[in-house]
């Protein structure tokens, strides 16, 4: 149980390219999706935390216009690297939480974007 | 705030052998905490995690865990290690009434035969 589904799980792209990441809840029902960054060799670092029917809340230092990202279902959420360029290639990764506050964080496996 | 140090970036050690993969918080609230692997080119998967109760938390493929609270520590171990057990290996806190994980920089254990 608890499983959680990336698509794709890799992607190489032109710059200026805009490119879609979905996450998918299988199995459950997830009132929060986070989605995470990680560079090579180093940890995840949280981009921005999304609740079905509302807006994201973006870290500092996040552009929310570059990092574009909607929930529109308990087991859909999407993020959408607009006009990408090389310094946005990475390991994008996101998690799905059944319940709000304290409760486990299941992870996708991750998409590498390649942006040339 | 709350903060997460993993001060081994790398531990080799031999295949049968004990490992422990030290984690250290900071938080000024009641924190969960939850030990992640890595496997490469992989998502993250739960080890196991720290909500409330037993301060010894068992978890999955042998590994387990003590929450110390006095010593801020939530570190890994396993008794034998395997092969299959080289991965990166992530500790992460939340604090109790958030769902915001902060990660720790990771501990890359290498099993060696």
């Amino acid at each position: 149980g608890a499983v959680v589904s990336q698509h794709p799980s890799r992607v190489i792209c032109k710059s200026g390219t805009s490119v879609k990441i979905e996450c998918r809840s299988l199995d459950f029902q997830a009132t929060t999706m986070f989605w995470y960054r990680q560079f090579p060799k180093q940890s995840l670092m949280l981009m921005a935390t999304s609740n079905e029917g509302s807006k994201a809340t973006y870290e500092q230092g996040v552009e929310k216009d570059k990092f574009l990202i909607n929930h529109a279902s308990l087991t859909l959420s999407t993020l959408t690297v607009a006009s990408a360029h090389p310094e946005d290639s990475s390991f994008y990764i996101c998690s799905a939480q059944m319940v709000a506050g304290g409760d486990t964080q299941y992870f996708g496996p991750g998409t590498r974007l390649t942006v040339l | 705030a709350q903060s997460v140090t993993q001060l081994d970036s790398q531990v080799p050690v031999f295949e049968e052998a004990p490992v422990e993969l030290r984690c250290n918080y900071s938080s000024s609230v009641s924190v969960y905490l939850f030990w992640y692997v890595q496997y490469p080119n992989q998502g993250l998967q739960l080890l196991l995690k720290y909500l409330s109760g037993s301060t010894l938390v068992k978890g999955i493929n042998g590994f387990e865990a003590e929450f110390n609270k006095s010593q801020t520590s939530f570190h890994l171990r396993k008794p034998s290690v395997h092969i299959s057990d080289t991965a990166e290996y992530f500790c992460a806190v939340s604090g109790s009434g958030t769902d915001k994980l902060i990660f720790g920089t990771g501990t890359r254990l290498q099993v060696f035969p």
